[in-house]
């Protein structure tokens, strides 16, 4: 089974402050990462998908990078809002026609 | 409406009932996903299906049944509820598997065995 795994598991920034999180995979056979947001009583909503090492993605204020060699994703917010609280799941699959698999999720508190 | 509709929203059972949770969707994607959301797990995968008739194991199907024999439906099946299937379902379809194919999610059915 793979094991992707995020840190921190919770983290609380000051509104306005950027802040950034982690999510690790295993480097053999990768395929592809993706990240999700998923607010408190809502079901998960698609960020990005990322297949290339190197393959950075934005959208808006949040942006995503990728080292498929070493097996890390780094997830970005720049200057938090109240808006951005919420779990950030990140998943990777290791083939092509394989399912992915979640990882337990960094919870983001944005203080007022 | 277009979408992918779980129902219930929510369920409450009883141990040894037999229970049927309920999702279809709109978009004729090929892929369909069950997970359970507990607390300190994030979400598991139970089943999967890559088209129709075509179902297999995720990381934690002990206890559960699914079937697909339409593309736009694929029930979960609780044969025998226990109280560790107390969990939020969320249901997901995706056109594919791999890049380009993130998945849309269903609103989520909150079960609770008693």
């Amino acid at each position: 089974i793979l094991n992707v795994e995020q840190s921190p598991q919770s983290l609380h920034v000051q509104e306005g402050d950027s802040t950034n999180f982690t999510c690790s995979f295993p480097s053999s056979n990768f395929y592809a990462l993706h990240w999700y947001r998923w607010e408190t009583a809502k079901s998960p909503e698609a960020l990005f998908v990322m297949t290339l090492n190197g393959d950075e993605k934005k959208k808006g204020r949040i942006s995503a990078t990728l080292n498929t060699k070493e097996g890390y994703s780094y997830l970005y917010i720049k200057g938090s809002q109240p808006e951005d609280s919420a779990t950030y799941l990140c998943a990777s699959t290791m083939n092509r026609d394989d399912k992915i698999i979640f990882g337990k999720g960094t919870r983001l508190h944005i203080l007022p | 409406d277009a979408g992918i509709t779980q129902s219930p929203r929510y369920k409450i059972t009883e141990t040894g009932r037999q229970v049927t949770l309920m999702c279809h969707q709109t978009w004729s994607h090929s892929y369909m996903f069950w997970y359970r959301q507990d607390l300190g797990h994030g979400l598991r995968l139970i089943y999967y299906s890559a088209a129709a008739d075509i179902t297999d194991k995720g990381e934690v199907p002990d206890g559960y049944v699914v079937s697909r024999s339409k593309t736009e439906n694929f029930p979960l099946t609780l044969e025998s509820a226990t109280r560790s299937q107390t969990s939020v379902y969320f249901c997901a379809s995706s056109e594919g598997v791999g890049t380009n194919y993130g998945y849309t999610f269903g609103s989520g059915t909150r079960l609770t065995v008693v």
